[in-house]
């Protein structure tokens, strides 16, 4: 099976722009998250998406937005972009079993986002 | 905010040596996975311990648990130059759900270097 894709890799903005990041989980995953890595507060979760519903967010303004789609692919979006939203975006897909939530997340490449 | 620490922060080792990296936690769990990363790419999963599991091996990877320490330990023997890589250790917290709808939550991460 094909891995976790996203795309644009790279993505150059300047501040007071919008962007958008796509992301395709693996064939049958149908449980999306986003989470953002910088130097200065790691790995942070973004949000959820299982079957095109939010089921849970993290502690982002509403600038930063998502949705997924009836085929699990999944965007976020962040609006209004700031300096300090630079940052390296990875999407991981999962595979949902109703026993316990144990299923592995499975990471893509992730997009690389510089602010200007 | 990050869920946990991981000592060390930086590892520096010959090639053939053991490398051994701790985590630590703070809430319970339903299971802790290991995750590494080269250069600011993706994620690449290692292994998933649940939190009735104490310990756990997959090829040179041995994963330990205590709960009741709240604390994991990954040891890498008979290292490779090629296991130079970040590790994270990423926790999903227990809920009266049985899920935490994908969000894993991150450690700081561990920087191993293996000298050829």
């Amino acid at each position: 099976k094909a891995g976790v894709t996203q795309t644009p890799r790279y993505l150059i903005k300047t501040r007071g722009q919008q962007v958008t990041l796509s992301c395709s989980p693996i064939s049958g995953h149908r449980s999306v998250s986003w989470y953002q890595q910088t130097p200065g507060q790691g790995l942070q979760f973004l949000f959820e998406y299982f079957s095109e519903t939010q089921r849970n967010k993290g502690n982002f303004p509403g600038r930063f937005s998502g949705r997924q789609f009836s085929n699990s692919r999944s965007e976020m979006n962040v609006s209004t972009l700031e300096l300090g939203d630079s940052a390296l975006y990875l999407c991981a897909s999962k595979l949902e079993r109703w026993q316990l939530g144990t299923d592995t997340q499975y990471f893509g490449p992730g997009t690389r986002l510089t602010v200007l | 905010s990050q869920q946990g620490e991981e000592d060390p922060q930086a590892l520096s080792i010959q090639e053939g040596e053991n490398a051994t990296m701790n985590c630590s936690y703070k809430t319970s769990i339903n299971n802790l996975q290991w995750y590494r990363q080269n250069s600011g790419r993706g994620l690449v999963h290692l292994i998933l311990i649940r939190s009735n599991e104490r310990e756990k091996h997959s090829g040179r990877l041995r994963v330990t648990l205590d709960t009741s320490k709240k604390s994991s330990s990954l040891l890498i023997t008979a290292s490779r130059a090629a296991d130079t890589a970040s590790y994270f250790c990423a926790t999903e917290a227990a809920n009266a759900g049985g899920t935490s709808y994908g969000k894993l939550t991150f450690g700081q991460g561990t920087i191993l270097t293996v000298h050829p």
